[in-house]
Parts: C-alpha cells; structure tokens; sequence
C-alpha cells in the first residue's frame, strides 16, 4: 500500500507570496491532518478534513487553509507569506483516532 | 493552551546503555497517547498508542508505560543502539476530539 505523499518536498518562496501544499493520503483514508514544526516547537496542529469538510482547527491566523477532494487529497494554502512561516509543514492520514500515517513533509523557506 | 510536555529535551547515551524519557500530559479528559519515532529525513513512524491506565507495551528493545491519573507515559529503551538515534515524539488525544496534541520530542543520540 502506497503511503502518504506530499508535494513540492522542498520549496523556496518570498514574503508576501502565497504557496500552496499537496498531500496525497493513503488510500481509503478519509480523514487527513496538518502540522507546522519549527526549530523549538513541536508539530503543531494547523487543521484537520474529514469527507471533504474542515472538522478541527488550530490556532492559526486566517492566512492558512486548506481543503479537501473527493478523492481525499488535501491541499494547504499560505497567504501573504511571512519570514516566520518557515517551517516543514507535515500532514498525516488517518482511518480511525487510533493512528496518524505521516508523510515526509514539504520544507519551505520563505526569504 | 493544553500542554504535552517532553523531557528531557535531548540525551546522548552510549551504546548499551538503557535509556528512558517522559512525556506530561493533562489527566482529565484522557483518550489515548500516541509514540512516535521521528528520524532524521523520514517520516514519524508510530511506536505505540496506549488508552488505558496501566498500560505496558513492548516492541523489541522499547517499551512503554502509561499512568492516566498521574498524567505521564515513560518510553524506554533496553540497551540502546546507533539506529535507535531518532527523536521520539509523544502526541495526547483528548476525549472530546479527533486532535493530536505534541509535545516537542526527546532527541536521542546514541554514539557507538
């Protein structure tokens, strides 16, 4: 069984720019979930679809969304670019509460 | 702000020698908690998911323990080797959501 993917894998971008993140989950994974880390931090939770709708957020600013498919791949979007949005930005899919798959991250830098 | 909290933050350890870390974690509204072992250029990978106060799990060398009413989990590993060089990450689910909460992880380095 495939695992979960995530495109670009590496990225550069410029403050004020906007980007866009795909991650494709593992099929008949419905629910699929993101995650900021930074140096210091831990994964931290930006949001989480289920069937296409958006069923937990975490605390951060309206410049991140994210949607989801019909076919379960979700795309997470950045906004006016921030320097401190550098991170590796990681998702996971998941069948039940019980796991989380991860993929391996996208690594932006924005300058 | 609910809290996942790791400690220590990193440890290096010799070749053999066993090793242990903590994770905290609120003790009311308890679900599950999740180990995760992250290393360097892949993925986290699950090691364990405990959901019951007692719970003692084992896989090879690792193993660990959950105490729910205390708030804490240890993970530890038996005669620690090279590949087990990786940082290990634990994730709190709480009873009224689907959310993972992560601590920041223990970096473990063990040196031959």
């Amino acid at each position: 069984k495939a695992g979960v993917t995530q495109t670009p894998r590496y990225l550069i971008k410029t403050r004020g720019q906007q980007v866009t993140l795909s991650c494709s989950p593992i099929s008949g994974h419905r629910s699929v979930s993101w995650y900021q880390q930074t140096p210091g931090q831990g994964l931290q939770f930006l949001f989480e679809y289920f069937s296409e709708t958006q069923r937990n957020k975490g605390n951060f600013p309206g410049r991140f969304s994210g949607r989801q498919f019909s076919n379960s791949r979700s795309e997470m979007n950045v906004s006016t670019l921030e320097l401190g949005d550098s991170a590796l930005y990681l998702c996971a899919s998941s069948l039940t509460v019980h796991e989380q798959y991860f993929g391996p991250g996208t690594r932006l830098t924005v300058t | 702000i609910l809290n996942v909290e790791q400690s220590p933050q990193s440890l290096h350890v010799q070749e053999g020698d066993s090793t242990n870390f903590t994770c905290s974690f609120p003790s009311s509204n308890f679900y599950a908690l999740h180990w995760y072992r992250w290393e360097t250029a892949k993925s986290p990978e699950a090691l364990f998911v405990m959901t019951l106060n007692g719970d003692e799990k084992k896989k090879g060398r690792i193993s660990a323990t959950l105490n729910t009413k205390e708030g804490y989990s240890y993970l530890y590993i038996k005669g620690s080797q090279p590949e087990d060089s990786a940082t290990y990450l634990c994730a709190f689910i709480r009873h009224t959501g689907n959310q993972f909460y992560f601590g920041t992880g223990t970096s473990l380095t063990v040196i031959p």
